[in-house]
């Protein structure tokens, strides 16, 4: 099945520990891409990549890594998170920028807490 | 950056009964999407249509390009319809607010 799998779903973690949320896409897509949805914010783009080693900040990139080695794996990484980065993240895929022929699809979601 | 306004920001309905959700966005676009996201937090792809009509079940989308703006019609909704819609468009994705659907029994 195509798809795009985050883990893990959910995660609470305290200040200052360093965390990975993990996104992998099974299409062989080019585009990938990370969002936080935070009530009244709404979605906003946190990092993307056009292809293999090649990423760009996206609207809120601070306190955030990312790296994209693989076609297929695109991980965020909270170097030092902090309760500000509480929030649900979503990773998708597409098969090129500028969404291909078919958009974009989109992971399960992680709901982390930082305490 | 590309403004992207959805209406109504919220709407509540009996069980059987129709809606037209609209989406504006001020610029051209090559993408354009419209997501439902469930009560568990997914986002369901529904619909990539950058220009045109398309119909899935009791739901059709129809995007004017050169007039920038989307509907969403949901038919003979269900309470399983509940959520919120999702407009996002351009090549990065810039969603807008959303519409909170309410079905009722």
């Amino acid at each position: 099945e195509a798809q795009v799998t985050q883990n893990p779903r959910y995660l609470i973690t305290v200040t200052g520990k360093k965390l990975t949320v993990t996104c992998s896409q099974n299409m062989n897509h080019e585009y990938m891409s990370w969002y936080r949805q935070d009530p009244g914010l709404g979605l906003r783009q946190i990092y993307y990549s056009m292809n293999v080693e090649v990423t760009d900040k996206g609207d809120v990139p601070e306190g955030y890594k990312v790296s994209r080695k693989e076609k297929r794996n695109f991980p965020l990484i909270l170097e030092s998170p902090s309760p500000n980065q509480t929030s649900l993240y979503f990773c998708a895929s597409s098969l090129r920028g500028g969404a291909g022929w078919n958009g974009y699809t989109f992971g399960s979601g992680t709901r982390l807490t930082v305490v | 950056g590309i403004q992207v306004e959805q209406s109504p920001p919220d709407l509540i309905l009996q069980e059987g009964a129709n809606s037209t959700l609209r989406c504006n966005f001020s610029d051209s676009v090559n993408n354009l999407q419209w997501f439902h996201q469930n009560p568990w937090g997914q986002l369901i792809n529904l619909f990539y249509i950058p220009s045109g009509t398309k119909q899935n079940g009791r739901l059709s989308a129809t995007t004017v390009a050169t007039e920038r703006y989307s509907l969403l019609y949901i038919s003979s909704s269900q309470t399983t319809d509940s959520g919120v819609y999702f407009c996002a468009v351009g090549s990065r994705l810039t969603f807008g607010e959303g519409t909170q659907l309410t079905v009722n029994p």
